[in-house]
């Protein structure tokens, strides 16, 4: 079965500290996506980045990178220089099947940067 | 662009009463997708559709929750009767196969009690 384990319930750092997150995945398919979003205090659901199954590279988006290592099914998420406006919950998410479109998200990590 | 638009955004109803959620996807977009959202459950994705048609329902709870999608712009998720459980955030989101596709858009959700 399809599975996403964010072990970290919740983080707290102080503003300007690196902090990543972490996220395993279980899955059998061979072809599968991996995604991040983020809920702010607002309550949306802010999508951040789609990764497939057949690429590795590392992504970096300003101050978000995101490592991708399928020998331990993890796909980690660091954000460099943290600030107050990067508190939100973090979900990672798995896309089944060979569509993608099921997704299974992982419990959430709810970050918060203190001033 | 609009994005997702739900209505109503907070909805409040005595147990056994009928509730209707509704949703607007993004145009263009061919797959909507219903999700709950609570503390014990975290997110679950309850149904989605695929050009309008259902494709998988297995998440919905029980014969109580039903979901249509009349044409391209518009869903409803209906709960009859209600009970206090479902209590919940409900989430509409939309996606386009093709291009970028497996990029889910949510929308700002529906904060409904049931008392």
């Amino acid at each position: 079965a399809q599975k996403v384990t964010q072990a970290q319930t919740e983080i707290s750092v102080v503003e300007k500290e690196d902090v990543t997150l972490d996220c395993v995945y279980e899955t059998r398919d061979t072809t599968y996506y991996l995604f991040w979003y983020k809920q702010p205090p607002s309550g949306e659901l802010v999508f951040l980045i789609r990764r497939n199954s057949f690429d590795e590279q590392n992504e970096i988006s300003g101050r978000y990178s995101w490592n991708f290592q399928k020998s331990t099914s993890s796909f980690n998420f660091t954000i460099t220089a943290s600030q107050v406006v990067d508190s939100a919950v973090y979900f990672c998410a798995l896309g089944e099947g060979g569509g993608a479109q099921k997704l299974v998200f992982g419990q959430g990590t709810r970050l918060t940067i203190n001033p | 662009d609009a994005g997702v638009i739900q209505s109503p955004r907070h909805e409040v109803t005595e147990m056994g009463q009928e509730v209707t959620l509704r949703c607007k996807p993004i145009s263009g977009h061919d797959y909507l997708f219903w999700y709950r959202q609570t503390m014990m459950r975290g997110l679950e994705l309850l149904i989605y559709f695929n050009n309008n048609v259902p494709i998988d329902d297995s998440g919905m709870p029980e014969d109580r929750f039903s979901a249509k999608m009349p044409n391209a712009s518009f869903s409803t998720l209906k709960i009859q009767p209600s009970e206090p459980r479902d209590s919940a955030v409900y989430f509409c989101a939309s996606s386009l196969s093709g291009g970028r596709t497996y990029e889910q858009y949510f929308g700002p959700g529906t904060r409904l009690t049931v008392t």
